[in-house]
């Protein structure tokens, strides 16, 4: 009965590499959204799909692509890994815009 | 403008004490003020979370205090326990739009 799931937990690739992370949300939300916690912590976004519509999208690089299959599935791909992509990847989703964000296990991405 | 400012970066409170961590932001949009718990490798959780027309709310142990003319909000653990040892987050969002704004982070240890 998770909530947020996110496949892999764990994610180890050489730079170059595209890797892809997949997110599933069971609650019946609209909105789902992608967050990177850096090595100190810090939680930024990246994303935010609403009914499968990219709402936000953080100035980041053209290599992160989201894609949206339904509303309760929000992929994130990667092409051409960089040594500063390595982070926790976090998927979240929430039912109003600023309403509570249920937020996934996290994938650390190490990248060497 | 979009920041929101956390204090302090680090805590340690003993058993039984109260820990306060501090949070001010400059953006009079935002309306909803979340707190989040992160423990090691688990992603955040939603703590207790505060709209700016109340000046406090309280749910058991944790209290959310609001001082919207200094833009400023605290959350007080009451009777710290050695399980509240973990990070925790403010944010903060701009009506409708999807996105929270993450302090820094503080990290609590709460000693036996």
């Amino acid at each position: 009965d998770t909530a947020v799931s996110q496949t892999p937990k764990y994610l180890v690739t050489q730079m170059g590499n595209d890797k892809s992370i997949k997110c599933e949300q069971n609650l019946g939300h609209d909105t789902m959204y992608w967050y990177k916690q850096d090595s100190k912590k810090f939680l930024k976004i990246m994303f935010s799909y609403n009914n499968k519509e990219l709402i936000i999208n953080e100035t980041v690089p053209n290599r992160f692509s989201p894609k949206s299959p339904d509303k309760a599935h929000l992929n994130l791909h990667i092409n051409s890994l960089e040594l500063g992509d390595s982070a926790v990847y976090f998927c979240a989703s929430s039912r109003l815009s600023d309403s509570e964000q249920y937020f996934g296990p996290g994938t650390r991405l190490t990248v060497t | 403008q979009q920041q929101v400012k956390q204090s302090p970066q680090s805590l340690i409170v003993q058993k039984g004490g109260i820990s306060i961590i501090n949070c001010a932001y400059e953006n009079t949009a935002f309306d909803y003020f979340p707190w989040y718990q992160q423990f090691p490798g688990k992603g955040p959780a939603l703590l207790i979370a505060i709209r700016p027309d109340v000046s406090e709310k309280k749910e058991g142990r944790f209290t959310i205090s609001f001082n919207k003319s200094a833009k400023q909000f605290s959350l007080h653990i009451m009777d710290s326990q050695p399980g509240d040892s973990a990070t925790y987050f403010c944010a903060a969002s701009p009506s409708g739009t999807y996105k929270y704004i993450f302090g820094t982070g503080t990290r609590l240890k709460v000693l036996a």
